[in-house]
C-alpha cells in the first residue's frame, strides 16, 4: 500500500460528460502529480501541483483541469469527454519536488 | 523535450535467472532515474531509484546502474522470482527546472517461468 488514495476505482461514463476524479496524498507529502496511462500513449504526465499551487503542466487537454486544496488533496476533472480519453488516471504525490513518487492505484475509466 | 527509450519490451526467464533491462535517455540535464513495478491492477510501484551523482545502487536482488556519459542506465534483478513477473518501467526527470515531470519509457513486460 502506498499511502495515495485514489477514488473512485472505475467509472464509466457517455461522451459529453464531465467527471471528477479524487486523489489524496500520503500523509506529509505536499507534491501531487497526475498521470494518464493509456496503451497507445504509455504514461504521461498531465500536471504536478505543490502545496496547493500549480507547478508542471504536461500534455493536458485544456478540456482537462485540475486543483489542489488546502488540506492537500487533488481533484482532476475531465469534461466534455471523449472516447478517446477512456484510459487510467493515475495521481502520486511526493514530500518535495524531485523526490520520490508514490502512486495510487488509479481510476479506470471508460467512455461509452 | 526528455525522450526516454526502454528496451526489451519483452523478456522471458527462467526462475532464478538474471533480468537485466536497459534505458537511454536524451536529456543530458536529468538528474533523477527511478525504476518501477506495475502489476496487473495496480498503480506503478517505485522499487528502487538513482541519482545523477552515483554510478550504482543495490538493493537486495534488484540493482540499477547509470551511466551519464552514454545517458543509459539499467535495472538488474538477480535470482528472479516469479512473483517478479510484471510490467517495468524506467523514468526520468529531465532537468533541475522539470519540477517533478517524470518521464517514462514505454515499459518492459517481464515473464519469470517456475
Amino acid at each position: 500500500d502506498s499511502g495515495v488514495t485514489q477514488t473512485p476505482k472505475h467509472l464509466i461514463t457517455a461522451t459529453g460528460q464531465r467527471v471528477t476524479l479524487r486523489c489524496s496524498p500520503r500523509s506529509g507529502d505536499l507534491s501531487v502529480y497526475w498521470y494518464q496511462q493509456s496503451l497507445d500513449q504509455g504514461l504521461q504526465f498531465l500536471i504536478q501541483y505543490y502545496n496547493g499551487e500549480e507547478r508542471a503542466k504536461g500534455n493536458i487537454l485544456e478540456r482537462f483541469s485540475a486543483q489542489q486544496f488546502p488540506d492537500l488533496h487533488s481533484e482532476l476533472n475531465l469534461s466534455s469527454l471523449e472516447l478517446g480519453d477512456s484510459a487510467l488516471y493515475f495521481c502520486a504525490s511526493s514530500v518535495g519536488q524531485g523526490q520520490p513518487q508514490h502512486f495510487g492505484d488509479g481510476t479506470r475509466l471508460s467512455i461509452l | 523535450g526528455e525522450n526516454v527509450e526502454q528496451h526489451p519490451s519483452t523478456l522471458s526467464v527462467q526462475e532464478g535467472d538474471s533480468a537485466v533491462i536497459k534505458c537511454t535517455y536524451s536529456d543530458s540535464a536529468s538528474n533523477y532515474f527511478p525504476w518501477y513495478k506495475q502489476e496487473l491492477g495496480k498503480g506503478p510501484q517505485l522499487i528502487i531509484d538513482i541519482r545523477s551523482n552515483v554510478g550504482e545502487k543495490k538493493d537486495q536482488r534488484i540493482a540499477v546502474t547509470l551511466n551519464k556519459t552514454a545517458k543509459h542506465f539499467s535495472l538488474h534483478i538477480t535470482e528472479t522470482q516469479p512473483e517478479d513477473s510484471a510490467v517495468y518501467f524506467c523514468a526520468a526527470i529531465p532537468g533541475w527546472t522539470s519540477y517533478g515531470k517524470l518521464t517514462f519509457g514505454q515499459g518492459t513486460i517481464l515473464t519469470v517461468h517456475p
